[in-house]
């Protein structure tokens, strides 16, 4: 059963760019949840999509958006960068249909913003 | 406020020593689920276990058991007879009955582990 993909794996932008990650979910999961992990705030919560639509959203200003397609996969856009929004981006997905379930993650993308 | 507190940030042992990784949490709901999850130099968390709050039975899965005490609000985990293998970042992590998958995570326990 492959696992949940993430591409690219790296990736290195300078501050007003933007960057669009890409996460493939295991098949059959219709939640995809993305989280960013840093050295300073650890892992915090971006948002969920659930069928398509997004169903939570964390505290990250509106420079961070998502979506998500009618084959789960899912997106998540960063528009003009700032250095600070160097992380490591995790995606997670899961049935989405039961409370508290278990989530699977990926190997994250490793983003870099000079 | 909801909030996962690991107060170990690292931990070295030796090989075959025990080691507990200690979690306290806080929340005012009364249904909610508890997680650990280890990640390696790879990246990826790797599910290791799931709690919810209704299920004060400790469990053991191995070389590895928790110990959940909702008197203490506290949910460790401990490894017994420790390996190399064991060293990574070890999370504890808190969701909501209705907060869908938005995680709280705590802030991890580095454990090394020599041989």
């Amino acid at each position: 059963k492959a696992g949940v993909t993430q591409t690219p794996r790296y990736l290195i932008k300078t501050r007003g760019q933007q960057v669009t990650l890409s996460c493939s979910p295991i098949s059959g999961h219709r939640s995809v949840s993305w989280y960013q992990q840093t050295p300073g705030q650890g892992l915090q919560f971006l948002f969920e999509y659930f069928s398509e639509t997004q169903r939570n959203k964390g505290n990250f200003p509106g420079r961070f958006s998502g979506r998500q397609f009618s084959n789960s996969r899912s997106e998540m856009n960063v528009s003009t960068l700032e250095l600070g929004d160097s992380a490591l981006y995790l995606c997670a997905s899961s049935l989405g249909t039961t409370r508290g379930g278990e989530l699977f993650f990926g190997e994250g993308s490793r983003l870099t913003v000079l | 406020a909801q909030k996962v507190t690991q107060a170990q940030t690292e931990i070295s042992v030796v090989e075959k020593e025990d080691v507990t990784l200690d979690c306290v949490y806080e929340t005012r709901d009364t249904t909610y689920y508890l997680f650990w999850y280890k990640q390696p130099p790879s990246g990826e968390l790797v599910f290791l276990i799931r709690r919810n709050s209704f299920d004060e039975q400790n469990e053991i899965s191995g070389r590895y058991s928790w110990n959940f005490q909702k008197s203490t609000s506290s949910f460790n985990f401990t490894i017994t007879a420790s390996q190399v293998v064991d060293s990574a970042v070890y999370f504890c992590a808190l969701i909501l009955n209705q907060a869908g998958t938005a995680l709280i995570f705590g802030k991890g326990t580095t454990l090394s582990v020599s041989s």
